[in-house]
């Protein structure tokens, strides 16, 4: 098993760009999520799906798309890059969508630069 | 809605000394609670997790946790920390039975000196 992977591994954007980060895995896992990592503000939730076909907001959606027409693939879309956005990007999946308190497991991440 | 909060944001610790990091939550339901460890340059692997039973959960590496119901705390603890201990740890909770989103604390840097 691979796990999560995501790509790519760094980008940097010109603000107002557009681009997609991509996420899967090979877990078979119904709940997949897209966190962003900001310093001193832990890991905050910004999209998340149940299973394929149904996606909902975090909290901090704003500014991001997401879509899963796949199990395996849960890509993040980001509109009209902003400064604000510069930030590491992880995705992470687990077995369930339940809320039984199942382990949710991380991908390497994404850090992204917006200029 | 629920929060978390990780008192230290830096914890420096000679070698093979013991070490506590602190988490305090709020929240209006019951919540699984979550340590989470990030070493440089990676993703988060799970240390360990509280879901119900006894209150003193142990987790890899050598760590365990104590959930305090009373005083909505969940402390990680290591009796001897090691060099490659060296992470940020992030504290976080899941409210029962409601999605599997997490909300996590601000970190804490475990800095272990030789």
């Amino acid at each position: 098993n691979a796990g999560v992977t995501q790509t790519p591994k760094f980008q940097v954007l010109k603000t107002g760009q557009s681009m997609t980060l991509q996420c899967a895995q090979d877990m078979n896992h119904e709940y997949m999520s897209w966190y962003r990592q900001d310093p001193g503000m832990g890991l905050r939730l910004i999209h998340y799906s149940v299973g394929a076909g149904i996606t909902d907001q975090g909290e901090v959606p704003n500014g991001y798309n997401v879509s899963r027409s796949t199990t395996e693939d849960f890509p993040l879309r980001l509109l009209s890059a902003a400064p604000s956005q510069t930030s590491v990007y992880f995705c992470a999946s687990s077995y369930k969508a339940g809320g039984f308190g199942d382990t949710q497991y991380f991908g390497p991440g994404t850090r992204l630069t917006v200029l | 809605a629920q929060s978390v909060t990780q008192l230290d944001s830096q914890v420096p610790v000679f070698e093979e000394a013991p070490v506590e990091l602190r988490c305090n939550y709020s929240s209006s339901v019951s919540v699984y609670l979550f340590w989470y460890v990030q070493y440089p340059n990676q993703g988060l692997q799970l240390l360990l997790k509280y879901l119900s039973g006894s209150t003193l959960v142990k987790g890899i590496n050598g760590f365990e946790a104590e959930f305090n119901k009373s005083q909505t705390s969940f402390h990680l603890r290591k009796p001897s920390v090691h060099i490659s201990d060296t992470a940020e740890y992030f504290c976080a909770v899941s409210a029962l039975n409601a999605g599997n989103m997490l909300t996590f604390g601000g970190g804490t840097r475990l800095m272990v000196k030789p």
